[in-house]
């Protein structure tokens, strides 16, 4: 089983605060995502990245940045926290090959900005 | 441009009644379709997809979804609802024979199954 940890469940952070969201998977994916979940919103993809080093921007770039310095690694920057990004953050990753692949995500980051 | 409309963000059922979840997609292209699920506090698991061949597919806990082409639908259905069904549904598309992998989610349903 692809099993996708987010280093944190539950986040604080002040408004202004550079913040860090950690994803790891342990299944040699290429591709990972960073999605934002908001009621009523539904999903919306923030970046992606298909290899170590590489990313592309999503729906909702703006205020975010990512990092890939290792295959199993995908992190989500927000360069300084506001109030407007208070979400709960999903990763997944998805297994080059096939367009029929699921997703697999992690459980979640349930970030708090005040 | 692909994209997805889940059609009511909140439906209610009796306990042993039909569920019915409904999607349309608008996709230049054919499409993957896929039905993920996402119980509280939990992250998304996939409950079924489409992706060519026969139309009607089955997924996981006894739900199903039918491609329907004409109607742009993959409406998710099962036949009698458990309390444990309750959860949030979410319909996503993505295009075959893109360049790119993106996923386009709908805003999903979030299903009460009542006693």
């Amino acid at each position: 089983d692809v099993k996708v940890t987010q280093s944190s469940r539950y986040l604080v952070k002040r408004t202004g605060e550079k913040v860090f969201l950690e994803c790891v998977q342990d299944m040699d994916h290429e591709n990972m995502f960073w999605y934002r979940q908001d009621p009523g919103l539904g999903l919306r993809l923030i970046y992606f990245s298909y290899d170590v080093k590489m990313k592309e921007k999503g729906d909702i770039p703006e205020g975010y940045s990512v990092s890939r310095e290792k295959k199993e690694r995908f992190s989500l920057i927000l360069e300084s926290a506001s109030t407007n990004q208070t979400s709960m953050y999903l990763c997944a990753t998805f297994m080059t090959g096939s367009y029929n692949s699921p997703l697999h995500f992690g459980n979640g980051t349930r970030l708090t900005v005040t | 441009a692909q994209s997805v409309t889940q059609l009511g963000s909140h439906v209610s059922v009796s306990e042993g009644a039909l569920v019915l979840l409904r999607c349309n997609y608008s996709s230049s292209v054919p499409p993957y379709l896929f039905w993920y699920v996402q119980y509280p506090n939990q992250g998304l698991q996939l409950l079924l997809k489409y992706t060519t061949g026969a139309t009607l597919v089955k997924g996981i806990n006894g739900f199903e979804a039918e491609f329907k082409k004409s109607e742009t639908s993959f409406h998710l259905t099962k036949p009698s609802a458990h309390m444990s069904d309750a959860a949030e549904y979410f319909c996503a598309v993505t295009l075959s024979g893109g360049s790119n992998y993106k996923l386009t989610f709908g805003k999903g349903t979030l299903l009460t199954v009542n006693p």
